[in-house]
């Protein structure tokens, strides 16, 4: 069960658009539409912004959008703005109520 | 509105093991909706699932970890605990109870402790 893989690092100016992309393999991401994205700021606890694939909690702006194609999932954040720098985690349900998280990525406003 | 807090000894030896506990309220640990789980976080580094167990007592633990976690419930408390023995400083890191969705945002861990600090060292 090795951790998910994704970018060190996504930068983007205000306004603009970025992906985080969170690649896994035919056991996790693959074979189930239970990946979640989760948002950290430092000293913060995580929190939910994306779950089954696509879905938005309440209260999560509508900047944020995922999706999957394969043994990869995605997260969209669009109209970039200041507060969207944080550390981003994508998670996903890997068979037998095993979870397997992403390596982090780090999003840094310009 | 549901909250989660961890507590236990912010410093642990050696070869002894760690012991936390998350306490739930605003609501019950027993509802059939949801498991509830244990994630850390080393210093500087990424998450890491730990295990998750069911108001049942059903638990599931990480396979990198297993040999050395035990997850148990305590449904007239609404707690739940991790131990995790023959600790190193490996695991030095932020322990964080989360609720996991079971039949509503399936496999989203939606509401997180704090966090407590738990390090490693003699």
């Amino acid at each position: 069960q090795s951790a998910l893989t994704q970018p060190a690092s996504v930068s983007g100016s205000p306004g603009q658009s970025i992906t985080i992309s969170c690649t896994g393999t035919s056991s996790d991401v693959g074979s189930y539409n239970l990946v979640s994205w989760y948002q950290q700021h430092p000293g913060k606890a995580p929190k939910l912004m994306i779950y089954e694939v696509s879905k938005r909690p309440s209260g999560v702006s509508n900047r944020f959008s995922g999706s999957k194609s394969g043994n990869t999932a995605s997260l969209t954040i669009s109209g970039l703005q200041a507060e969207d720098e944080a550390d981003y985690y994508c998670c996903s349900y890997a068979g037998s109520s095993l979870y397997v998280f992403g390596t982090g990525t780090k999003v840094t406003v310009l | 509105q549901l909250q989660l807090q961890e507590s236990g000894p912010g410093l642990v030896k050696p070869s002894e093991t760690l012991s936390l506990t998350c306490t739930v309220s605003g609501g019950s640990i027993s509802s059939s909706s949801y498991y509830w789980g244990w994630i850390r976080q080393p210093p500087g580094k990424g998450l890491e699932w730990i295990g998750s167990i069911y108001y049942s007592g059903s638990t599931y633990y990480n396979p990198s970890l297993k040999s050395r976690v035990t997850i148990s419930v305590d449904t007239s408390k609404n707690q739940f605990s991790l131990k995790l023995s023959s600790v190193t400083a490996a695991d030095t890191a932020v322990y964080y109870c989360a609720r996991i969705g079971y039949s509503y945002a399936d496999g989203a861990f939606d509401i997180w402790g704090q966090g407590t600090m738990v390090t490693v060292s003699s």
